[in-house]
C-alpha cells in the first residue's frame, strides 16, 4: 500500500529566509502524481505545487519549488523568501492514476514564519 | 478560488440529531470526496465517489452515509450525531487521474 510520510510536525523560518519541508512516500508504481497543499489557519486548503513522476524536471511556482528524487521516493518543498502569509499547515499528497481514485495525504507540517 | 461550496460552515447540535452536510461544485468534476480533520491534524478519507450513483467508503470508519444523485452534489448525512463526531468535515473534488483536488471551506461540527 502507498504511504506518505512527513517527518517534521513543525518547522519555523525567519521572514525572508528559505525553508525546506520534507516528504517521503512509498509506492511500487512508476507513474504517479505528487502534490503539496497549504492550509492556512481557518482557511481553505489550496494547491501549492504539483509534480508528475514521469517528468524529471522539478516543478516550480514562484517562490515555491520542489526537489523530486524519484529513486529515493522523496518530494521536498522549498519556500524561498518566506513571508508571513506562508504560515500554514502543509500537506504532501500522492495519487496514482490506476486503481482507486484516492489521494494519500501525509500527516502535515505546521510552518511558523517569524517576523 | 475553486468553485466548491459547503454549508453550513459551522454547526452546533445536540446528541441524537440527524444532520446533513452539503457539498456542491460547479466545475463538472466527476470525483468527489469527504474528509474528516481535527484542527491542525491529518486528513482522514471517509467517503468518495467516482460519479453519479457511485460511492465508496474511505479508510476511516464512519457512521455517516453519502449519496451522489447529481454530479455537482455530494451530501453527507449523520443519522444520529454523537460527541465523537465533533470535527471538521472537508469536501473535495477532482477531474482526471492526475488532477488537483479542490477543497471546500469545510464544515466545523460540534455535537454537545
Amino acid at each position: 500500500a502507498q504511504t506518505v510520510t512527513q517527518s517534521q510536525p513543525e518547522m519555523s523560518v525567519q521572514e525572508a529566509e528559505t525553508v525546506t519541508l520534507s516528504c517521503t512516500y512509498d509506492t511500487s508504481e512508476s507513474d504517479y502524481y505528487l502534490f503539496w497543499y497549504k492550509q492556512p489557519p481557518s482557511r481553505q486548503m489550496i494547491l501549492v505545487i504539483r509534480q508528475e513522476a514521469y517528468k524529471q524536471q522539478n516543478a516550480t511556482e514562484n517562490r515555491f519549488s520542489v526537489n523530486f528524487q524519484k529513486a529515493a521516493k522523496s518530494f521536498s518543498l522549498k519556500i524561498s523568501d518566506s513571508q508571513l502569509g506562508d504560515a500554514a499547515m502543509y500537506f504532501c499528497a500522492y495519487r496514482d492514476p490506476s486503481g482507486t481514485y484516492k489521494y494519500i495525504f501525509g500527516t502535515g507540517t505546521r510552518l511558523k514564519v517569524l517576523a | 478560488e475553486a468553485d466548491i461550496y459547503q454549508t453550513p460552515r459551522y454547526l452546533v447540535i445536540g446528541t441524537g440529531k440527524k444532520i446533513t452536510l452539503e457539498c456542491s461544485q460547479t466545475m463538472g468534476h466527476d470525483k468527489m470526496y469527504w474528509y474528516q480533520q481535527d484542527p491542525g491534524m491529518e486528513l482522514h478519507l471517509i467517503h468518495y465517489s467516482y460519479g453519479v450513483n457511485s460511492t465508496e467508503k474511505g479508510d476511516l470508519s464512519s457512521e455517516s452515509t453519502v449519496s451522489r444523485i447529481r454530479t455537482e452534489h455530494f451530501p453527507l448525512t449523520l443519522e444520529s450525531a454523537r460527541p465523537s463526531h465533533t470535527s471538521q468535515y472537508l469536501c473535495a473534488s477532482s477531474l482526471g487521474a492526475g488532477d488537483t483536488q479542490y477543497f471546500g471551506p469545510g464544515t466545523r461540527l460540534t455535537v454537545l
